[in-house]
């Protein structure tokens, strides 16, 4: 069964510390891999994406990471801000009998405190 | 470019009404996706199209959702006869498939609102 599971559910740091958000799939054929931020009542918004070739991508304080092989990835932010605070969503394209499948994760609620 | 527009942003509604929730996606867009969100279960694609075409729509939770794409630049959701279940909040999003990896970014529009009593 197509699944992504992220980890933690909610999380609570510091501004200026550094975090890791994980994501784990079992999404087959796979496509890519996109992580969402979003804000509190605003609809998502692209962060990275990710294809099967790609390692390590950056945009910013947010670096993801991509392991296909175990298929996990992970979000790190660095040096946080108060801007910072949302939900981060991990989504996984994969393809069925022609058809694109897109996998949602159920977040990880990210608050950065000052 | 305006982005993906939504309407109405709040929608309240009594048991057994009809919902119809808009969705006009960014011009030059070929695809469109109707999305539920709700704190239990998250964002849940309903239904997506492609060049006006439903492609998937395994997420469309009964009949009484019904979507139409009747042309490039509008899609509507309905909901007949809308339960308190259904409150939730309805996202359209949009993107350009081209079959590359790494070029199908979905815009995501402001959201409806939806409250069934």
């Amino acid at each position: 069964k197509n699944q992504v599971e992220q980890s933690p559910q909610s999380l609570i740091i510091l501004e200026g510390k550094n975090c890791t958000l994980q994501c784990n799939y079992t999404v087959s054929p796979f496509s890519n891999l996109r992580w969402y931020k979003q804000d509190t009542g605003r609809g998502p918004v692209s962060l990275t994406i990710m294809t099967f070739s790609e390692n390590t991508k950056s945009n910013g304080r947010y670096t993801a990471t991509l392991d296909a092989d175990t298929k996990q990835s992970s979000l790190h932010i660095t040096a946080s801000q108060l801007s910072d605070s949302a939900s981060y969503i991990c989504v996984v394209r994969g393809t069925t009998s022609g058809t694109y499948k897109y996998i949602f994760g159920t977040g990880t609620r990210l608050k950065v405190l000052a | 470019d305006a982005g993906v527009i939504q309407s109405p942003r709040h929608e309240v509604t009594e048991m057994g009404q009809e919902v119809t929730l808009r969705c006009k996606p960014i011009s030059g867009h070929n695809s469109l996706f109707w999305y539920r969100q709700t704190m239990m279960r998250g964002l849940e694609l309903l239904i997506y199209f492609n060049n006006n075409v439903p492609i998937d729509d395994s997420g469309m939770p009964e009949d009484r959702f019904s979507a139409k794409m009747p042309n490039a630049s509008f899609s509507t959701l309905k909901i007949q006869p809308s339960e308190p279940r259904d409150s939730a909040v309805y996202f359209c999003a949009s993107s350009l498939l081209t079959g590359s990896l790494s070029t199908d970014t979905q815009y995501f529009g402001p959201g409806t609102r939806l409250t069934v009593l």
